[in-house]
């Protein structure tokens, strides 16, 4: 069964500043798919970035990136500028068939 | 073009009650999922519904039920309700082919068992 880790289950930056959120996960599949959900105290899972397996090119959106090491099984995401409105807790999950497998999530904090 | 819906969005429930929840995907959206997140357990797959057959199923016990109608849309229910019942429940749509990739979700439905 696929499992996906993330070990900071905290972490802060200052406003303006970039951080990295860790993840990493296991699986013997080939071909699937990764994605970051935001999820602020609305708690809504928002939809950061998606990262196909196949491409070796590692995905962006705006201010969003990923570093993706797919025989290190690790994809983390990348805040550049962070923004107030960045504040959330981020969850890092696993597409398995029909179902994602989601992390325990890493709540950041961003310091004005 | 509206996102995953939810209702109700809060509710409380006594323990042994049975309850319903709803949820309408994004409009040509034909698979629906649900997960229960607790603070405990974290986020966790209940089952997910394409075409009005349940395709797959977590680890949830019999209580658990769902069923999705012709339109798409999706009902969860929990009968014989219990304490640790109590947590948000998401539902999430996805597309086929290309746009079925990305699974998008509502904003929940809050339940507090008492």
């Amino acid at each position: 069964a696929q499992t996906v880790t993330q070990s900071q289950p905290e972490m802060s930056v200052q406003e303006a500043e970039t951080v990295t959120l860790s993840c990493t996960y296991d699986t013997s599949e080939s071909d699937y798919y990764l994605f970051w959900y935001k999820q602020p105290p609305s708690r809504q899972m928002i939809l950061v970035i998606r990262q196909e397996a196949y491409k070796q090119q590692n995905a962006t959106e705006n201010r969003f990136s990923v570093n993706f090491q797919k025989a290190a099984k690790s994809f983390s995401l990348k805040i550049s500028d962070s923004q107030l409105g960045d504040a959330a807790m981020y969850f890092c999950a696993y597409r398995s068939g029909q179902k994602l497998v989601f992390g325990q999530g890493t709540r950041l904090t961003i310091n004005p | 073009k509206a996102g995953v819906t939810q209702t109700p969005r809060y509710l409380i429930k006594t323990r042994g009650q049975q309850v319903t929840l709803s949820c309408s995907p994004i409009s040509g959206h034909r698979s629906v999922s649900w997960y229960q997140q607790t603070p405990g357990q974290g986020l966790q797959f209940l089952f997910e519904y394409f075409s009005e057959t349940q395709r797959n199923k977590g680890n949830f016990p019999g209580r658990f039920s769902g069923r999705q109608f012709s339109n798409s849309r999706s009902e969860m229910n929990v009968s014989t309700l219990e304490l640790g019942d109590s947590a948000l429940y998401l539902c999430a749509s996805s597309g086929t082919g290309w746009a079925g990739n990305t699974i998008y979700f509502g904003e929940g439905s809050w339940l507090t068992v008492v």
